[in-house]
């Protein structure tokens, strides 16, 4: 596609639901990155894929957070059993190899009353 | 650990009236300073990308410029158009990814 596109932009879910967060990146980008951004902060790395392959997911803040990305395109950030701490936009990202550029998606915003 | 801190939190210009923003950084051996626009609501937008102290890089009404301890983004006569929340990020060459960023600079171009 055109652009990194995400859905749902907007999420709302009580507190102790699941939650799942889909990024189609741009076509033929091998690398994918997933951000959580705080209101007023900046964004703040949770985990990168090489193709279907997730090389580093340090940036997860619990074990509740689960990336995939199966068939290397499509990825889905699961959280399980949210709490009002997970509250906050979540960015996907997919880079060109060439320049390094990360191009972002417009985020998903998640609320957890 | 890398880090990276942008001042001011926030500033306010009249319309052509030129400013720089700061981004100082800590990172063990960089890769690459990257400068992103960001606008309500939406994701952040690239702008540009330093790789070593000395290099410049210019678009339309901003530079950029970088030193070993930090990196400034120069506003020359902003428009209302240029108001964003401007951040700055820094990839480390220890074999990581991911970018590390700041907490932004909110700028206001009132006219």
């Amino acid at each position: 596609g055109a652009g990194v596109s995400q859905s749902p932009r907007y999420k709302v879910a009580k507190r102790g639901q699941d939650v799942a967060l889909r990024c189609d990146p741009i076509s033929g980008h091998v690398s994918l990155f997933w951000y959580q951004q705080a209101l007023g902060q900046g964004p703040e790395f949770l985990t990168y894929f090489q193709n279907e392959a997730q090389l580093d997911k340090s940036g997860l803040p619990s074990d509740r957070f689960f990336a995939e990305r199966p068939e290397g395109s499509v990825s889905t950030l699961k959280i399980q059993r949210t709490q009002q701490e997970d509250s906050a936009v979540y960015l996907c990202a997919s880079k060109r190899v060439l320049t390094g550029e990360l191009f972002f998606g417009e985020g998903s915003r998640l609320t957890v009353l | 650990e890398d880090q990276v801190t942008q001042s001011p939190e926030a500033l306010r210009l009249q319309e052509g009236e030129s400013s720089s923003l700061n981004c100082s950084y800590t990172v063990s051996g960089l890769r690459g300073l990257f400068w992103y626009r960001q606008d309500p609501g939406k994701g952040p937008e690239f702008l540009f990308t330093l790789y070593s102290a000395g290099e410049e890089k210019e678009k339309e009404r901003l530079k950029a410029t970088l030193t070993k301890k930090e990196s400034f983004l120069h506003i020359t006569a902003p428009k209302p158009e240029d108001s964003a929340t401007y951040l700055c990020a820094v990839q480390a060459v220890q074999g990581a990814q991911k970018l590390v960023f700041g907490q932004g600079t909110r700028l206001t171009i009132n006219p």
